[in-house]
């Protein structure tokens, strides 16, 4: 099946530090989503990107829909401990009216106080 | 709160039992999803439904079949599973964007189900 590949898997970072994360396919996608997601929680959306080439920012955090339709990272700046948690990327594909996600593998981030 | 709301958030079932998870929406959305989301794996898209047709089957074994009544609700009936069926499944729903293209899925707390 489809799948986005999401870079990095794992990451340890000091509190106050940037984080980057980003998620690359070989498919086209009409829509960019960047989620959380807690231990035992279902993902909550923090982001989402329409338009290539979209930049978007939610708080700390910030987003961008790639130039080709193809990829896309989130940022975090100064990060603090309860940004802990897996991040995903999902991608939208459109067909016969159908929307469908496609999720990268995500990227789990711990932060040291 | 996400406006998705899943039941149970627990279920130990056996090989043998049948049971069902429950899912209902309350954002008006039209599209309902279940996905499987297993350890050290991406979340994994079984069904989909659009206005309570089924427009998606990610091959999932016939031991998982979905119902979708009504546009709110989306439940997932377990028949004879096995170990490895066990995950968390998580329940999304989405609504097309008024004007655009693109939609948002908003997605419940999930329901970790232990096949014994």
């Amino acid at each position: 099946g489809q799948q986005l590949n999401q870079s990095p898997q794992s990451m340890f970072i000091q509190e106050g530090e940037d984080v980057s994360m980003n998620c690359t396919s070989s498919s086209i996608f009409n829509t960019w989503l960047w989620y959380k997601q807690d231990p035992g929680e279902g993902p909550v959306l923090l982001i989402a990107l329409y338009k290539a080439g979209e930049l978007t920012s939610n708080g700390r955090l910030t987003a961008q829909f790639g130039i080709t339709r193809k990829d896309s990272f989130l940022n975090i700046s100064a990060s603090i401990p309860s940004d802990v948690g897996i991040y995903f990327c999902a991608g939208q594909l459109e067909a016969s009216g159908t929307y469908k996600y496609i999720f990268g593998t995500g990227t789990r981030l711990k932060v040291l106080a | 709160e996400t406006g998705v709301t899943q039941t149970p958030r627990h279920l130990v079932m056996g090989m043998t039992n049948k049971k069902s998870l429950k899912c209902e929406q309350h954002l008006g959305h039209n599209a309902m999803y279940w996905y499987k989301q297993s350890a050290k794996k991406p979340l994994e898209l079984m069904f989909v439904y659009n206005f309570k047709e089924q427009t998606e089957n990610n091959s999932v074994p016939s031991r998982f079949s979905p119902e979708c009544p009504n546009s709110s609700h989306l439940f997932l009936h377990l028949h004879t599973l096995q170990p490895e069926d066990s995950a968390l499944y998580l329940c999304a729903s989405s609504h097309p964007r008024t004007g655009g293209s693109g939609s948002e899925a908003f997605f419940g707390q999930g329901t970790r189900l232990t096949v014994v």
